[in-house]
């Protein structure tokens, strides 16, 4: 079935430097979202993208939906340590279902 | 009011028990989804209702049985489960039913079945 692959799985950095996790289909997708769960907490909407080359800013976050819209990424500036947490892409395949699949997520762990 | 509250927030079962897990929203939200997530994975798609029918069964045991009885109300009847069903319980809602729709989730049911 359709998939949607994330990685990477962890990530440590330490607090200041720079975090990306990325987002790769096998087939093109409508739309991706990305999710934020807090540890011990559900998981919360961030963003969409729609559009082919899609470039989207929250702050310290970029979010890039690729030309072919079959990958995606989301990249965290400087981090903190309140970006600790695992980020999951939701893709929706074209012309599949109209539920998104979740990636496995990536856990970003911030030293401070 | 974007909130979706989901009660009991823990909850400890024997595989006799029958319990229900319940979930609300006033959002005017017509779509719900039950999603069960197991420690270090994504959510799994479990059920969604649009319009207070069932839409989408994934193919989930008879053990667990849904119940939206009107627009704000999803309940998830519990019977039977075996300690591999523990996991938390995610209930999420969302304006419709399309694949554009933001889901907002509710804080979860975390479930221990002995």
């Amino acid at each position: 079935g359709q998939q949607v692959m994330q990685i990477p799985q962890y990530q440590h950095v330490q607090e200041g430097e720079d975090f990306t996790t990325y987002c790769n289909s096998s087939t093109t997708l409508s739309n991706i979202q990305w999710y934020k769960q807090r540890p011990g907490g559900h998981p919360v909407f961030l963003i969409q993208l729609v559009k082919s080359g899609e470039v989207k800013k929250q702050k310290r976050l970029t979010f890039q939906f690729g030309e072919a819209k079959k990958n995606s990424s989301l990249h965290i500036t400087a981090t903190q340590t309140t970006d600790v947490g695992t980020y999951f892409c939701a893709g929706r395949p074209s012309g599949g279902s109209y539920i998104p699949t979740f990636g496995r997520g990536t856990s970003l762990i911030v030293h401070p | 009011d974007t909130e979706v509250t989901q009660t009991p927030k823990h909850l400890v079962m024997g595989m006799t028990n029958k319990k229900s897990l319940k979930c609300e929203q006033h959002m005017g939200h017509r779509a719900m989804y039950w999603y069960k997530q197991k420690a270090k994975k994504p959510p799994e798609l479990m059920f969604v209702y649009s319009y207070e029918k069932l839409s989408i069964n994934e193919s989930v045991p008879s053990r667990f049985s849904p119940e939206c009885p009107n627009s704000s109300l999803l309940n998830l009847h519990l019977h039977a489960l075996q300690p591999e069903d523990s996991a938390l319980y995610l209930c999420a809602s969302s304006q419709g039913q399309g694949g554009w729709e933001t889901q907002y989730f509710g804080p979860g049911t975390r479930l221990l079945v002995l």
